[in-house]
């Protein structure tokens, strides 16, 4: 089983409000990861977790979050939002030899 | 650091015709390389991936790449489009951070179009 799940599909939320995406995998991976995607553009790496430890943060504003409860999980806990934030957020999981398995995505809209 | 090139933001191929997008890395050490898809409103999908095995590789849909060292290449082809195939493809290098971190630096990716 090749699959990353990510919930929810669609968030809409205020600039004051406090929200949650989760991602799980059951591959076994050690690293995983968040990244932003901006329509028309390549995904761009926000964190990277390993063995549950925070290993890279790629200079992402405090209003982003992250959280690895367990091996299987991923968080990204969401506060106080920009309209400019607006974007699809992609969970991946690697494996052996940086493969990335990507879930489908949430796609958020800051009001 | 390692980054790649992907040649042409918009390639338009009829159907039947052969699909050749192309991408060219840069990395001081040898690479692992992939190939995503992405359909409209949805996440990446592995297409296929070169790990210093066999210089061809064959992924799923009937793509396949060739990792040519000396022209620093991994061009995907597909011999025959189908209309299915119309999404947008990036190419990504790994670079091993540390432990098992691996960091996707990916293209700006190629937009397939395929007309009937």
């Amino acid at each position: 089983d090749t699959e990353v799940t990510q919930t929810p599909k669609h968030l809409v939320m205020g600039m004051t409000n406090k929200k949650s995406l989760k991602c799980e995998q059951h591959m076994g991976h050690r690293a995983m990861y968040w990244y932003k995607q901006k329509a028309k553009k390549p995904p761009e790496l926000m964190f990277v977790y390993s063995y549950e430890k925070l290993s890279i943060n790629e200079s992402v504003p405090s209003r982003f979050s992250p959280e690895c409860p367990n091996s299987s999980l991923l968080n990204l806990h969401l506060h106080a939002l920009q309209p400019e934030d607006s974007a699809l957020y992609l969970c991946a999981s690697s494996g052996e030899q940086g493969v990335g398995y990507f879930g489908p995505g949430t796609r958020l809209l800051v009001l | 650091a390692q980054s790649v090139t992907q040649l042409g933001s918009h390639v338009s191929v009829s159907e039947g015709a052969l699909v050749l997008l192309r991408c060219n890395y840069s990395s001081s050490v040898p690479p692992y390389l992939f190939w995503y898809v992405q359909y409209p409103n949805q996440g990446l999908q592995l297409l296929l991936k070169y790990t210093s095995a066999a210089t061809l590789v064959k992924g799923i849909n009937g793509f396949e790449a060739e990792f040519k060292k000396s022209e620093t290449s991994f061009h995907l082809t597909k011999p025959s489009a189908h209309m299915s195939d119309a999404a947008e493809y990036f190419c990504a290098v790994s670079d091993r951070s540390g432990g098992s971190n691996y960091k996707l630096t990916f293209g700006k990716g190629t937009l397939l179009t395929v007309n009937p």
